[in-house]
């Protein structure tokens, strides 16, 4: 049971424009959620955060945002750059859970 | 550089035989995770421990087994290897037990021939 889904495998975005990457969970125990960056043959790296009491955060670049109602999270980059050009994970986990449930990951990739 | 260590990065071994990874987890963190990512597919939870306790499992296989230790190290060891397992294996540390940020090593290559 994939209880964390990011439907789209891929993404191309030019440079300097927006690059939008979704994420949808089930469960509705979860009030954590994680945006994680990896490039190949590296460990994923932490990228931004939200708690399930805000419904936006912001960090430089990046925003994250979340829709409880919906069950849908997304993680907007502007501008893109062609060293964003990575896999983008996103993970939940929330009070009793004991990990982190990842998505199976969007691949952008961000050309000049 | 996220702090936690794991070793060796690439490991080729043959069908049968048995393996142990390393883990240095961030200095401070008490929680361990160990994930598998197999051909570029999401990463999927093994096993998890706080504080040389097991704390939670997930799809990990009998032949497959952690331990943390007394300095918070971590050891994976993985027996009876299948062509299957061939996969990287990452590590990741955190302050808590649950939730929040996890920070993870570079991962260990894993080829089984």
């Amino acid at each position: 049971d994939q209880q964390v889904k990011q439907n789209s495998p891929s993404l191309s975005v030019q440079e300097g424009r927006i690059s939008i990457l979704n994420c949808d969970y089930t469960n509705s125990m979860f009030d954590y959620f994680l945006w994680y960056k990896k490039y190949p043959a590296e460990g994923p790296t932490f990228l931004i955060s939200i708690s399930s009491i805000k419904d936006k955060n912001e960090d430089g670049r990046f925003t994250v945002f979340l829709n409880k109602s919906a069950k849908h999270l997304s993680l907007h980059i502007v501008p893109s750059q062609p060293g964003d050009s990575a896999v983008y994970f996103c993970a939940a986990s929330g009070t009793g859970f004991q990990k982190l449930v990842f998505g199976t990951g969007t691949r952008l990739l961000v050309s000049p | 550089d996220s702090g936690v260590t794991q070793t060796p990065k690439h490991l080729i071994t043959a069908t049968g035989q048995r393996v142990t990874l390393r883990c240095s987890p961030r200095s401070g963190d008490l929680s361990v995770y160990w994930y598998q990512q197999s051909l570029d597919q999401g990463l999927q939870f093994l096993i998890q421990y706080y504080n040389g306790e097991e704390r939670a499992k997930g799809n990990i296989l009998e032949r497959f087994s952690a331990q943390q230790f007394p300095d918070l190290h971590s050891e994976l060891n993985l027996s009876s290897l299948e062509l299957g397992d061939s996969a990287l294996y990452f590590c990741a540390s955190s302050t808590r037990q649950g939730a929040g940020e996890a920070f993870f090593g570079q991962g260990t290559r894993l080829t089984v021939v």
